[in-house]
């Protein structure tokens, strides 16, 4: 079963940055966050990953909570390709992904 | 990273048959797993597959109707059994696999195999 929790939906205005939460209030110490995004008929591509401090990449950043129970993604300045299907994800190194339902982005000009 | 093909895109069968899907992979991977993702739904694990053992599938899943082959470090089938409508969805090749020179392994995604089941 999946371990988090996030909002079905949310919409973000291109050029503007995208804050996707993420609740994870069971998560385990040896437990990384993932995220992945799934862009329409494709396969999900890996976005970010952290284990307590904030994270950041050329794609995105990752900003976790102290306490580790919740995360929020960011995408500093969305752009109408941004428009997909994002799964935070937790778990141990190296076992499979399990997906939840996924927050669903849509990008508007 | 690794580059991950799967055959075929996309089949539409008729129900009773069965269907074979191919996953190669452009490198050496121990563990490589199969999704499936319903129409409109989220992916779900169905099995794990380790070169030289038998695959590990997940609650739900059973290898009479998901068949798995794994022969070699580079390539894995699945095949779909006596299939019927419900069966209609894409089916995912992934792998585990180094990401670039940070150390950590990281779960890639094929393409996908798009089935439609009449």
């Amino acid at each position: 079963d999946a371990k988090t929790t996030q909002p079905p939906s949310m919409d973000c205005a291109e050029g503007r940055a995208a804050n996707l939460p993420c609740n994870h209030s069971t998560i385990s110490g040896n437990e990384y966050v993932y995220w992945y995004r799934q862009i329409h008929s494709q396969g999900p591509q890996y976005i970010i990953h952290g284990l307590k401090n904030n994270e950041t990449n050329e794609m995105a950043s990752l900003i976790i909570t102290e306490d580790r129970k919740s995360s929020t993604l960011i995408l500093p300045h969305a752009t109408l390709r941004d428009t997909a299907v994002y799964y935070c994800i937790v778990r141990v190194r190296d076992t499979p992904l399990v997906f939840g339902k996924g927050t669903r982005l849509s990008v508007i000009a | 990273s690794a580059v991950i093909s799967q055959k075929p895109s996309r089949d539409i069968c008729q129900r009773g048959t069965s269907l074979t899907i191919q996953c190669q992979v452009d490198s050496q991977v121990t563990m490589m797993f199969w999704y499936r993702q319903q129409p409109g739904q989220s992916l779900t694990l169905i099995a794990t597959a380790n070169q030289g053992s038998e695959a590990t599938y997940e609650s739900g899943f059973v290898i009479d109707k998901f068949p798995i082959s794994r022969p070699n470090l580079t390539f894995s089938t699945l095949t779909v059994s006596n299939m019927s409508p419900e069966d209609s969805s894409i089916y995912l090749c992934s792998v585990l696999k180094r990401r670039g020179t940070s150390g950590v392994n990281e779960q890639f995604f094929g393409p996908g195999t798009r089935l439609t089941v009449l």
